[in-house]
């Protein structure tokens, strides 16, 4: 069992540039949730997606993020036009169910250059 | 918002002391959840409590829980320089069930 399986590990991108990170949830597990945490902060909730639907996406900015959790494939969470600001890791987490504990992948930390 | 905050925000202990940590919240849950990072890490599931459960055990670690006051403790039993991480409380999000963290607390180990 590989665990939540998260790629890139470290990202690099320009100003202006797309990043798209990867989730493999574990199997098994339907609900993918992101995450994002600044240097010495807690996790940030982004965006929470079962198979083909977005369940709640309150803590997306309104503008260049983008989520998806296709039929098949991985969770893709897409960063366009990147600023200094979205330098940050990037946690996946997936669950069996609702209520359940996550099991969290190590991340992709994403820096902005 | 249902974040989970702990307390204190800092911990140093010697090793082989015993860790308390604690978690408030603010609305009704039906459970709470710890979780440790190792600096540069993802978050590892350390323990989930039921609303109707008033204190668990895992190995070094118990957790206990009081729903009127609406708080958590989370309790490392004899140290080690390996417990040194953040801990973070988790509540779920009444309707949903996504997870809400608080800022954690910063557990260091002496040796």
């Amino acid at each position: 069992n590989a665990g939540v399986m998260q790629n890139p590990r470290h990202l690099v991108r320009r100003r202006g540039q797309e990043a798209r990170l990867r989730c493999s949830p574990m199997k098994g597990h339907s609900h993918v949730y992101w995450y994002r945490q600044l240097p010495e902060e807690g996790l940030k909730f982004m965006v929470y997606l079962q198979k083909e639907n977005i369940i709640d996406e309150s803590g997306m900015p309104k503008e260049r993020f983008s989520a998806e959790f296709p039929k098949e494939g991985p969770s893709i969470l897409r960063i366009q036009q990147v600023v200094r600001g979205d330098s940050a890791a990037y946690f996946c987490a997936s669950s069996r169910q609702a209520d359940y504990g996550y099991t969290f992948g190590s991340g992709t930390r994403l820096t902005v250059v | 918002s249902q974040q989970g905050e702990e307390d204190p925000q800092a911990l140093s202990i010697q090793e082989g002391e015993n860790a308390t940590m604690n978690c408030s919240y603010k609305t009704s849950i039906n459970n709470l959840q710890w979780y440790r990072q190792n600096s540069g890490r993802g978050l590892v599931h350390l323990i989930l409590i039921r609303s109707n459960e008033r204190e668990k055990h895992s190995g070094r670690l118990r957790v206990t829980l009081d729903t009127s006051k609406k708080s958590s403790s989370l309790l490392i039993t004899a140290s080690r320089a390996a417990d040194t991480a953040s801990y973070f409380c988790a509540v779920p999000n009444f309707g949903n069930e996504k997870l809400t963290f608080g800022t954690g607390t910063r557990l260091t180990i002496i040796p």
